[in-house]
Parts: structure tokens; sequence; C-alpha cells
């Protein structure tokens, strides 16, 4: 089945204890993007990838770091996480950075004490 | 990037048609119209996309009248499990930087 496999889906962490959420997809898709999502806001883009070796910032990268050194995974790193980054956290795929067949992980909840 | 605005809230009850429509003043000539349809503590869905005039599949339809500076979906016969968020992206198919905006909030009642 073709799919965006984040995990983990729930973690509850403390401030400063560095983190990672992993982020895999199995459609061959170049393009690959981390959002998070808090009430109010919508969706906002953290960081994207264009293809291997590629990231870029999105609206939102501060205190975010990514890496994308094979073309199916795309792990978003909290080097140090503040209690403000507790959010719900979405990763997602597209075949070329296309918005047809945009899709998305089920999300990760992060709670940050 | 063209900016999109929709209504914030819609309610609708279960059997009628909801039309969702959005505006898009600046959108660019190679800009597309994408709609995703998003259930709580999911990741967004894409539902339909369109270029101009009308597209039609299982789940919607998508009217884009000839200036495309707004669109609109519809949704026949809408269910209790029609209760999500909507949004309507506007970019070009090779855009990087996708941008949802606060969505159009559809809650269908009994």
């Amino acid at each position: 089945e073709a799919q965006v496999t984040q995990n983990p889906r729930y973690l509850i962490t403390v401030t400063g204890k560095k983190l990672t959420v992993t982020c895999s997809q199995n459609m061959n898709h170049e393009y690959m993007s981390w959002y998070r999502q808090d009430p109010g806001l919508g969706l906002r883009q953290i960081y994207y990838s264009m293809n291997v070796e590629v990231t870029d910032k999105g609206d939102v990268p501060e205190g975010y770091k990514v890496s994308r050194k094979e073309k199916r995974n795309f792990p978003l790193i909290l080097e140090s996480p503040s209690p403000n980054q507790t959010s719900l956290y979405f990763c997602a795929s597209s075949p070329t950075g296309s918005n047809y067949g945009y899709t998305f992980g089920s999300g990760t909840r992060l709670t940050v004490v | 990037l063209a900016k999109t605005t929709q209504p914030i809230s819609m309610d609708s009850y279960e059997g009628q048609e909801v039309n969702i429509t959005c505006s898009h003043n600046n959108i660019a000539t190679n800009d597309y119209i994408t709609w995703y349809q998003q259930f709580p503590s999911q990741g967004p869905r894409f539902i339909i996309q369109g270029y101009k005039t009308k597209v039609t599949n299982e789940v919607a339809s998508l009217f884009i009248p000839a200036d495309r500076k707004s669109s609109t979906l519809s949704l026949p016969r809408v269910s209790l499990s029609d209760t999500a968020v909507y949004y309507c992206l506007v970019g070009d198919n090779y855009g990087q930087n996708f941008v949802f905006g606060p969505g159009t909030r559809l809650s269908v009642l009994p």
C-alpha cells in the first residue's frame, strides 16, 4: 500500500532532550515536507526537500533540522525541544513537488514538558 | 504563491449539497487549484484538482469560472462523515512551498 509512515504517533518528552521523528514513504516520491499544525494557526511548513541531499526552509524552521540522505526517508530532528514545539506534526510527500498526489502521514503528536 | 480566502466555517444538513468557495484573485497562469480534506488528528487528503471550467470525480466537483479568480468545491448529498476541514490551495504543479490557509470547517448536522 502506498503510504507515508511517521513514527512515533505520540511522544512526550522533556525540554532539551534531543529527539527524532522519522518519516518514510514507499512511493519513490522526490518531494518530501514537514508541517506542524496548531489550533488557530493551521498547517505551517517547517522544511521541505526536493530530492536527496536537497533541503530548504519552510515558514517556521527555527528549532528544527532535517536530512535527506535517502529518497524514502526524511527525519525531523529537534536538537533541544522546547514547550513551544508542542504540536501535531505531519510529514508529506509528492512525486515532483506537485499539489497533485500530495500524500500525508498519520501525524505525530508531540508534547514537550 | 497566490493567497486564498475561504469562509472559516459552514454548517449543513445531511443529504444537502454543499458549496465552498475559495477566492484567489492573484492566481498565476501556471497555477492549479487543489482541494484537500482533513479529519481531526489525521493528515489532509487530496480531494480534487482543476485548472479551468469543471472537474468531477467520485467525491466532488470543482467549478472554476473563466477568470479563475475563484473556485467552488461542491460536495453532493453530504453525510455526517463529511464533517471536516477543507483547504483550497493554489500553485503550479512544481511548487515547493504549499501554503495551507485556515481552511473551511464544515459541520454536517443530522
